[in-house]
């Protein structure tokens, strides 16, 4: 079983939709939840992060962790073309960032 | 402009033949990390290293080496690459501290015939 799951898509969603993204994890000892987001032929760029347990948002997206359940999610409000991107989350395991195997998705006009 | 460069951005090779990517940063970040990025898999952790000197093995170091002399400079080492070392590599840095944003660079496309 791997660390981090996450469904790999392709998600294809209307312009304006509320798109949920989400992952679950193994290891109760994460603390530390991100969501990177990665356009295509570029590098990913940290979009949000959360700590611990609870929910945190900034704009259209916000993040919530919850830790009973070792699931996290990710919701985009509003969901533009612009949004078209991979979305990877990932956990600090220590000294090591977990990465899942990411979320492509594809907002229609 | 804050960035993590490499060099180069598109590589192809043959079996055998030694190759290094190179990775600097100028954010001064004590964390460096190299990563490679295949379709299902996901990014998968090569090396980390938490400051000068100080390396350390990710998931899956099989077939690569690091060095960190120098607090900007980290370089990927492939001393024999074979083809299953084919992929997408990434480069990234950030201040030391399990919650610390990690930087990445544009990526490196290596083929290895």
């Amino acid at each position: 079983q791997k660390e981090v799951e996450q469904d790999p898509g392709p998600l294809s969603v209307p312009e304006g939709a509320i798109v949920s993204l989400n992952c679950t994890y193994s290891n109760s000892a994460f603390q530390y939840f991100m969501w990177y987001r990665q356009y295509s032929r570029k590098g990913p760029e940290l979009l949000m992060y959360t700590y611990s347990s609870g929910n945190k948002e900034d704009g259209r997206f916000t993040a919530q962790v919850d830790k009973s359940s070792k699931y996290i999610s990710l919701f985009i409000r509003d969901s533009q073309p612009s949004d078209s991107a991979t979305y990877l989350c990932a956990m600090w395991d220590t000294d090591k960032l977990i990465f899942g195997t990411g979320t492509r998705l594809q907002v229609f006009p | 402009e804050a960035q993590v460069t490499q060099n180069p951005r598109y590589l192809i090779t043959v079996t055998g033949k030694k190759l290094t990517v190179t990775c600097s940063q100028n954010m001064n970040h004590e964390y460096m990390s190299w990563y490679r990025q295949d379709p299902g898999l996901g990014l998968r952790q090569i090396y980390y290293s938490m400051n000068v000197e100080v390396t350390d093995k990710g998931d899956v170091p099989e077939g690569y080496k690091v060095s960190r002399k120098e607090k900007r400079n980290f370089p990927l080492i492939l001393e024999s690459p074979s083809p299953n070392q084919t992929s997408l590599y990434f480069c990234a840095s950030g201040f030391s501290g399990g919650y610390n944003e990690q930087f990445f660079g544009p990526g490196t496309r290596l083929t290895v015939l």
